[in-house]
């Protein structure tokens, strides 16, 4: 089945630029109809949604991220990544990346998720 | 943006007793409901969708109810396994897709 994996550094210093990249394995990032999305999740709290691109590189963004996130998709690598800039404290946060279907709204698979911290 | 509202916070059950999470949406997002599961380090594990189908694989013992703005999981005969924090979601707006602030289940 297919299995998503996050990665990117740990540490990040403020004001300068988050950058994740999700592995999916298992399937090809560009069969089927799947958005594929950026979850986060600050220690000891909820998640909000990050943003989703499709295959064909069409995205949508949280509006409260909008002005800071970037998603896009590398189909030969069968990846897809995230950049977020001028990050700080409050962006240190465990980053998943996720599976949804184009014609419902549910995450299923998860990636195990990575943490960020932001600090200098 | 839609609020998910979740109750309570903490909830403190026997095992083999029933859990009923609630969760409250601030505007009606139809049957556009799902559940999840999230264990102390791992990722969110989907339980339910559609308000009450359950995901491939989820035990029988979980289930979901309700429509609009008030949807309720029912966990009957708690399992050791069982005791997690638990998020719904809505995702009848994309703008954006919103998650609710958790119910920690706890032993009681």
């Amino acid at each position: 089945q297919v299995q998503l994996q996050e990665s990117g550094p740990g540490l990040v210093k403020p004001s300068q630029t988050l950058s994740l990249t999700c592995t999916v394995s298992g399937g090809s990032i560009s069969s089927g109809s799947y958005y594929w999305s950026w979850i986060r999740q600050p220690a000891g709290k909820g998640l909000e949604w990050i943003g989703r691109i499709y295959t064909s590189g069409s995205t949508n963004y949280n509006p409260s991220l909008k002005s800071r996130v970037t998603i896009s998709v590398d189909t030969s690598k069968n990846q897809f990544s995230l950049k977020l800039s001028s990050v700080t404290a409050a962006d240190t946060a465990v980053y998943y990346c996720a599976r949804m279907t184009t014609v419902t709204g549910w995450f299923d698979p998860w990636g195990q998720g990575t943490l960020v911290t932001v600090s200098s | 943006e839609i609020v998910m509202t979740q109750s309570p916070a903490t909830l403190s059950v026997s095992p083999g007793e029933r859990a009923t999470l609630s969760c409250r949406a601030s505007q009606s997002v139809s049957s556009n409901l799902a559940w999840y599961q999230q264990k102390p380090g791992q990722a969110p594990r989907l339980l339910i969708y559609g308000a009450s189908t359950r995901a491939t694989g989820i035990p029988a013992r979980f289930s979901g109810s309700g429509s609009g703005t008030e949807f309720t999981l029912t966990i009957s005969s708690l399992q050791s396994e069982d005791f997690a924090v638990y998020y719904c979601q809505q995702y009848n707006n994309w703008q954006p897709y919103t998650f609710g602030q958790g119910t920690k289940l706890e032993i009681k």
